[in-house]
């Protein structure tokens, strides 16, 4: 059965560095999205991504972040300067045209020290 | 805006002791109803979408339902392996976003 792919599992990082989470999307799907979870809360929004343009993204998605599809297979998200309340499990989903198929990744957990 | 609430919070049933979870969504034009299975520090594992009132979908022990207002996923018969927690989620409007619930955590005790 297809699936979403996410590198790496688990991502420590000092507050103020850079990170960037990968995923690799479903191969036929045209939508891509990211999700965070903070421990014990709700799935959340991030942002959408749909021929190579942000389609929608969350009050959460500010200039820290950014998502790119930098070949045809790879999508990332980068947060330029982490903050502990960036600390979450990421993840990232992908879908058909028509939402159909929506799946998510496993995750990766990012902690922020 | 979008509002999914999922009850119980937490539930615990013997094995074969069928029940229900709960949940209710406030949308403008739902555009999907999304059932999903987590596992501690994994992903959502999809179960289910419905589209319509009345739609049905059944799978092994699972059964989702669909009314204007809820969501009903009905578990019979539940095994050990079917604890977990069961994540509720809508899709509205013009995107494809997905609101989710806070989850029904699912224990099954032999």
């Amino acid at each position: 059965e297809p699936e979403v792919t996410q590198t790496p599992s688990h991502q420590v990082t000092q507050m103020g560095q850079e990170v960037i989470l990968r995923c690799v999307p479903i191969s036929n799907h045209l939508y891509f999205y990211w999700y965070r979870q903070i421990l014990g809360q709700k799935v959340e929004f991030l942002v959408s991504f749909y021929n190579n343009e942000i389609s929608e993204k969350s009050e959460i998605f500010d200039d820290q972040f950014s998502v790119e599809r930098p070949d045809g297979s790879n999508f990332t998200l980068k947060i330029r300067s982490t903050k502990l309340e960036d600390s979450a499990m990421y993840f990232c989903a992908s879908s058909d045209r028509g939402g159909y198929g929506y799946t998510f990744g496993s995750g990766t957990r990012l902690t922020v020290v | 805006e979008d509002q999914v609430t999922q009850s119980p919070e937490a539930l615990r049933l013997q094995e074969g002791e069928s029940s229900s979870l709960n949940c209710s969504y406030t949308v403008s034009g739902l555009r999907g109803l999304f059932w999903y299975r987590q596992d501690p520090g994994k992903g959502p594992e999809f179960l289910f979408t419905l589209y319509s009132a009345g739609e049905e979908k059944e799978k092994e022990r699972l059964k989702a339902t669909l009314t204007k207002k809820e969501s009903f996923l009905h578990i019979t018969a539940p095994k050990p392996e079917d604890s977990a927690t069961y994540l509720c989620a809508v899709r509205s409007g013009g995107g494809n976003k997905l609101t989710f619930g806070t989850g029904t955590q699912l224990k099954v005790e032999l």
